[in-house]
């Protein structure tokens, strides 16, 4: 069964500073999908960026940007410049060949301070 | 294009009292997925439907069972109510069930069992 783990219960950073939240899996698949989700208070889970594993090149979307390390198994998430907007729990999240689910990680509390 | 709907937005149940959960599919999904968020917790799957039919199922009891309808929305159904059902239920439409990675949230049902 894969597992994902978020080490960093909660993180804090300045308004317009970078921040990274790590995250690392466990699988014994060749092929899979990692993704990052947000879920601010409101509670909608909204995807913020997702990576194909066979695929070389980090996935950027706007301000957030990936670092995927297939052989070291982790997939770490930067975001630049950022808002206060962006305050919110932060999950990492791995689909592999079972086909039917996500399997989450326990989430990142991020905090943006004005 | 309408998002996922979920319904009720709260509920509040008594141990060993039955509950139903509704979702609507994003328009033209065919797939949905439901997840049990506890508290402080990565959401957890539950079950996915594919054509009306369950196309697989994370570690449940059958008390948990679902229902996918011909128009794609669909019904999640706790009996007995324990307390550790307590949670916030997301429910994820897919487009098609080979990208059924490529998931949109609900905003979830948050139960509370006293």
């Amino acid at each position: 069964a894969q597992t994902v783990t978020q080490s960093q219960p909660e993180m804090s950073v300045q308004e317009a500073e970078t921040v990274t939240l790590s995250c690392t899996y466990d699988t014994s698949e060749n092929n899979y999908y990692l993704f990052w989700y947000k879920q601010p208070p409101s509670r909608q889970m909204i995807l913020v960026i997702r990576q194909e594993a066979y695929k070389q090149q980090n996935a950027t979307e706007n301000r957030f940007s990936v670092n995927f390390q297939k052989a070291a198994k982790s997939f770490s998430l930067k975001i630049s410049d950022s808002q206060l907007g962006d305050t919110a729990m932060y999950f990492c999240a791995f689909w592999g060949s079972s086909g039917d689910k996500l399997t989450f990680g326990t989430g990142t509390r991020l905090a943006v301070r004005p | 294009e309408t998002g996922v709907t979920q319904s009720p937005t709260h509920l509040i149940k008594t141990r060993g009292q039955q509950v139903t959960l509704r979702c609507s599919s994003q328009s033209g999904h065919n797939t949905v997925s439901w997840y049990q968020q506890a508290l402080g917790q990565g959401p957890q799957f539950i079950f996915q439907y594919y054509r009306e039919e369950e196309n697989g199922r994370g570690n449940f009891p059958p008390r948990f069972s679902g229902l996918q309808f011909p128009n794609y929305s669909s019904e999640l159904n706790v009996n007995a109510l324990e307390l550790d059902d307590s949670a916030l239920y997301l429910c994820a439409s897919s487009l098609v069930i080979g990208a059924s990675y490529e998931q949109y949230f609900g905003p979830g049902t948050r139960l509370t069992v006293t």
